[in-house]
């Protein structure tokens, strides 16, 4: 089973347009991380947040937002004002306790349309 | 801090030949190090976890007799790629794992993209 699961394969979005990028994970932890990461067509992983399972809390860094929300087993990172630099693909990533392990979605590439 | 290098950044070679991709963390001591593959247009792959001074240990599937790992200093990890075919190329990524506290962290090097002619 997916133990990441983003549905969104591609999205493509007008500048300045918001965009929700969508992400759910499975886990019997307790204790578990997700990330997101942004890959560029450099190929580079940038990360952009991690969020411990005890930390429910949104986030909002500049333009970039996430809503964990345990009850649905999601992270969903919303870009607002989208612009064209934000156009990658973008990864969530869980791992659990061990941290043995990353386990990655399959990606959302974003395509921002000037 | 937490800076993770690969080298090369890209390398093409003949079908048959080795290639010895390294991973370095350079500020910091990693005790385990993590082998990735990436295809185009799909996620990363876990290929194999390696432990400082141990045995790799190699995801379902991986040929371990093809993609060799050595990770003999807390600094160092490299893949060697023997008799590398076509089918090999890939974007090769490494990733350190942060040390106490931070074990749940994996930092992610540049990656490196591999093509066989």
């Amino acid at each position: 089973a997916q133990k990441v699961t983003q549905a969104q394969t591609e999205i493509s979005v007008v500048e300045k347009e918001d965009v929700t990028l969508d992400c759910v994970y499975e886990t019997r932890d307790t204790t578990y991380y997700l990330f997101w990461y942004k890959q560029p067509p450099s190929g580079e992983l940038v990360f952009l947040i991690r969020r411990n399972s005890f930390d429910e809390q949104n986030e909002i860094s500049g333009r970039y937002s996430w809503n964990f929300q345990k009850s649905t087993s999601s992270f969903n990172f919303t870009i607002t004002a989208s612009q064209v630099v934000d156009s990658a693909v973008y990864f969530c990533a869980l791992t659990e306790d061990t941290g043995n392990q990353f386990y990655f979605g399959t990606g959302t590439s974003l395509t921002v349309i000037p | 801090g937490a800076v993770v290098s690969q080298h090369p950044s890209w390398v093409i070679c003949k079908s048959g030949t080795s290639v010895k991709i390294e991973c370095r963390s350079l500020d910091f001591q990693a005790t385990t190090m993590f082998w990735y593959r990436q295809f185009p247009k799909q996620s990363l792959m876990l290929m194999a976890t390696s432990n400082e001074g141990s045995k790799a240990t190699y995801e379902q599937g991986v040929e371990k007799d093809k993609f060799l790992i050595n990770h003999a200093s807390l600094t160092l990890s490299t893949l060697t790629v023997t008799s590398a075919h076509p089918e090999d190329s890939s974007f090769y990524i490494c990733s350190a794992r942060g040390g106490g506290a931070n074990y749940y962290e994996q930092y992610f090097g540049p990656g490196t993209r591999l093509t066989v002619t």
